[in-house]
C-alpha cells in the first residue's frame, strides 16, 4: 500500500539555526499537506500544495512540492522556540480522502 | 465556532471493559475521520464518514472496533471488549468538501489507558 516517510526523524536544532524536514511518497499525489502537532497538542493544517513544483510561504516557513508530486519539504529560517512540535506531511491515498500521514519530524529547538 | 469537540478527554478503564469515545464534528461539515496515535504506529486513520456514510473501514484494527455516525453531528467510536494494546490518543477530525481545499480539523483527542 501507499507508504509516505519523513526524514529526518527527530531534529535538535539551536535557536536561530534553519530547519529541514522532507517527505517522500511511494505514490504519486494529487496533493500535500502539512500539520503541525504541539506536545500534547492535537494535529494543526498548516497548508495544502497542489500543483507540482509549487512553493508556498507562510512567514518563516517554505513549503515545496516535487515537480513529480512524489516529494515535499517544509523549511523554517531561524527557528524559534514557538516552533517546537511534530510536523507531519499527508497524502491521498489513491484520489480517494483517505489521507496517509508520514512518519512525522519532531523538531526540538533549544534556546 | 467551537471547534471538533471529543468527549471523555481521558479514559482509563480495565481491560474486557467497553470503551465509548465520542465526537462532535464542526457544523456542516460533511467528512468525518477517526484517527489513533501510538508512538509505535504513528497517526493511523481508522475509518472516515461521508455525509454519515462510512466509505472506509480498512484501518479499523479488529471487529472488537466499531463506529457509527447517527447523524450530521455526532459520532461515536466503540472498543468491545478493550485490551491493553488499545491504549493510544484518539482523534476525531473533520473536514468540508469544498472541491479544492480538503484541511482537516482535529479534535483535542481522546487520551486512553487500558490497564
Amino acid at each position: 500500500g501507499q507508504q509516505v516517510m519523513q526524514i529526518p526523524q527527530y531534529q535538535h536544532v539551536q535557536e536561530g539555526e534553519d530547519f529541514t524536514t522532507y517527505c517522500n511518497s511511494s505514490t504519486t499525489l494529487s496533493n500535500i499537506q502539512w500539520y503541525k502537532q504541539r506536545p500534547g497538542g492535537h494535529p494543526v493544517f498548516l497548508i495544502q500544495l497542489v500543483k507540482s513544483g509549487e512553493v508556498k510561504k507562510q512567514k518563516r516557513l517554505t513549503f515545496q512540492f516535487g515537480e513529480a508530486k512524489k516529494n515535499s519539504s517544509l523549511h523554517i529560517t531561524a527557528t524559534q522556540t514557538t516552533d517546537v512540535g511534530t510536523y507531519f506531511c499527508a497524502g491521498p491515498w489513491a484520489g480517494t480522502y483517505k489521507y496517509i500521514f508520514g512518519t512525522g519530524t519532531r523538531l526540538k529547538v533549544l534556546a | 465556532d467551537a471547534g471538533v469537540i471529543q468527549s471523555p478527554r481521558h479514559e482509563v478503564t480495565e481491560m474486557g471493559q467497553e470503551v465509548t469515545l465520542r465526537c462532535k464534528p464542526i457544523s456542516g461539515h460533511d467528512y468525518l475521520f477517526w484517527y489513533r496515535q501510538t508512538m509505535m504506529r504513528g497517526l493511523e486513520l481508522l475509518i472516515y464518514f461521508n455525509n454519515n456514510v462510512p466509505i472506509d473501514d480498512s484501518g479499523m484494527p479488529e471487529d472488537r472496533f466499531s463506529a457509527k455516525m447517527p447523524n450530521a453531528s455526532f459520532s461515536t467510536l466503540k472498543i468491545q471488549p478493550s485490551e491493553p494494546r488499545d491504549s493510544a490518543v484518539y482523534f476525531c477530525a473533520s473536514s468540508l468538501d469544498t472541491g479544492w481545499n480538503y484541511e482537516q480539523y482535529f479534535g483535542p483527542g481522546t487520551r486512553l489507558t487500558v490497564t
